[in-house]
């Protein structure tokens, strides 16, 4: 149960922003948004991660709607280094849950130059 | 800080051996999970190990075990090797911290495995 929906690729021009959306519409109310990011075949790498509300960081910013039953991951000046699947996951309830994460099938994002 | 690390990085084996793979912890993290990357089925949560003890598992036969030691490495085992378990294994590991859904799990380079 991957609990998210992500389209399967998104195409990017080098320097302009990337946005790439997630639907977790059955999303609990203490459940956190998470996404990493997985460039070929190495581990995934943390990204950022949020609540209800709007987060940024060196990386990137993440917008959770209201309903919060989805979310935008902003990549503000892609690079052809930000070429990866993009995760969203949604952090389940439960201390013995939190660490068992759901991948999905994630969004293959293409920098293009 | 040193990332977290995993061995052998690759491996080939043959059907019906066994197999063990290893990973240490980032310095401090007390929490190691074992997930399962191929093509068909994506990143799949193996089992996750927490102070020695198994706190959850995933939808995996018995074949895929693992056990963590004192100074939180862990090692998976996997027997009676089948084609299907040709995959890349990656481990994470985090604080784990009580609590707080804070700490995220960081990822090692993974152990490509190859059965024959």
């Amino acid at each position: 149960d991957a609990k998210t929906t992500q389209p399967p690729s998104m195409d990017c021009a080098e320097g302009r922003a990337a946005n790439l959306p997630c639907n977790h519409s059955t999303i609990s109310g203490n459940e956190y948004v998470y996404w990493y990011r997985q460039i070929h075949s190495q581990g995934p790498q943390y990204i950022i991660h949020g609540l209800k509300n709007n987060e940024t960081n060196e990386m990137a910013s993440l917008i959770i709607t209201e309903d919060r039953k989805s979310s935008t991951l902003i990549l503000p000046h892609a690079t052809l280094r930000d070429t990866a699947v993009y995760y969203c996951i949604v952090r389940l309830e439960g201390e013995d849950n939190f660490n068992k994460f759901y991948f999905g099938s994630g969004t293959k994002l293409n920098v293009k130059p | 800080k040193a990332g977290v690390t995993q061995t052998p990085r690759y491996l080939i084996k043959t059907r019906g051996q066994q197999v063990t793979l290893s990973c240490s912890p980032i310095s401090g993290h007390r929490s190691v999970s074992w997930y399962q990357q191929t093509p068909g089925q994506g990143l799949q949560f193996l089992f996750e190990y927490f102070s020695e003890t198994q706190r959850n598992k995933g939808n995996f036969p018995g074949r895929f075990s693992g056990r963590q030691f004192s100074n939180s490495r862990s090692e998976m085992n996997v027997s009676t090797l089948e084609l299907g378990d040709s995959a890349l294994y990656l481990c994470a590991s985090s604080q784990r911290l009580a609590g707080g859904p804070y700490n995220e799990q960081f990822f090692g380079p993974g152990t490509r495995l190859t059965v024959l």
